[in-house]
């Protein structure tokens, strides 16, 4: 079956625009991660939706970051401003969530490359 | 607060000899850890996970992880190394009670022929 899907692949764009990256996950998950993978902090938790509970948005590095999933399946990761140092990988995951288990797998998608100059 | 710590940035092996992937963790319970790979332009796979079942998991490509609370590690094995090993490796925790994953830095393994 299909994957998790994001797009565009590659985004380049000029400081201070506002982007956004879209992710399609896997059909039938209820859970979405996004995460940012960039040479200098590695691989970093970003926002995660779980059904119609309320986003953990712990990671998000500032208020110009924001993510909305709509009708409980794609996802949008919207970046306002954008600094050379949102430069990155930006890589969605999602996972098929069964109460009571220890491990859901989170399955990636294959991400898109922000370059900001 | 859940961490994971790779020990080397870059490992380098020749084919068909073996690989170890060093990771050490910190949990303030028992973790959920796991090892991802990510092959140059492709999305991260997962390798294998521990949730607290056998200490000696099997994942796939014929690598295994041993979790071991003493040495609190849980290094990445294969008894022979094959060219398309080459890639990127993290190991991971799971946060908690929560569902978001820890990387470590990654391992970047080499493989010469």
């Amino acid at each position: 079956g299909a994957g998790v899907s994001q797009s565009p692949s590659n985004k380049v764009t000029e400081k201070g625009k506002d982007v956004e990256l879209r992710c399609d996950p896997i059909s039938g998950h209820t859970a979405l991660y996004w995460y940012r993978q960039s040479l200098g902090q590695g691989l970093e938790f970003l926002i995660y939706f779980q059904g119609n509970s309320a986003p953990d948005k712990s990671g998000l590095p500032s208020d110009r970051f924001s993510a909305e999933r709509t009708g409980g399946s794609v996802s949008t990761l919207t970046i306002q401003r954008t600094q050379q140092e949102d430069s990155a990988v930006y890589l969605c995951a999602s996972s098929l969530e069964i109460r009571g288990s220890r491990y859901n797998e989170q399955f990636f998608g294959p991400g898109t490359r922000l370059t900001v100059l | 607060a859940q961490s994971v710590t790779q020990l080397d940035s870059h490992v380098s092996v020749s084919e068909g000899t073996p690989v170890l992937l060093r990771c050490n963790y910190s949990s303030s319970y028992s973790p959920s850890l796991f090892w991802y790979v990510q092959h140059p332009n492709k999305g991260l796979q997962l390798l294998l996970k521990y949730t607290s079942a056998a200490t000696l998991v099997k994942g796939i490509n014929g690598f295994e992880a041993e979790f071991k609370k003493s040495e609190t590690s849980f290094h990445l094995t294969k008894p022979s190394a094959h060219m398309s090993d080459a890639a990127e490796y993290f190991c991971v925790v799971r946060s908690g009670g929560y569902n978001k994953l820890i990387f470590g830095a990654g391992t970047r393994l080499a493989v010469h022929p």
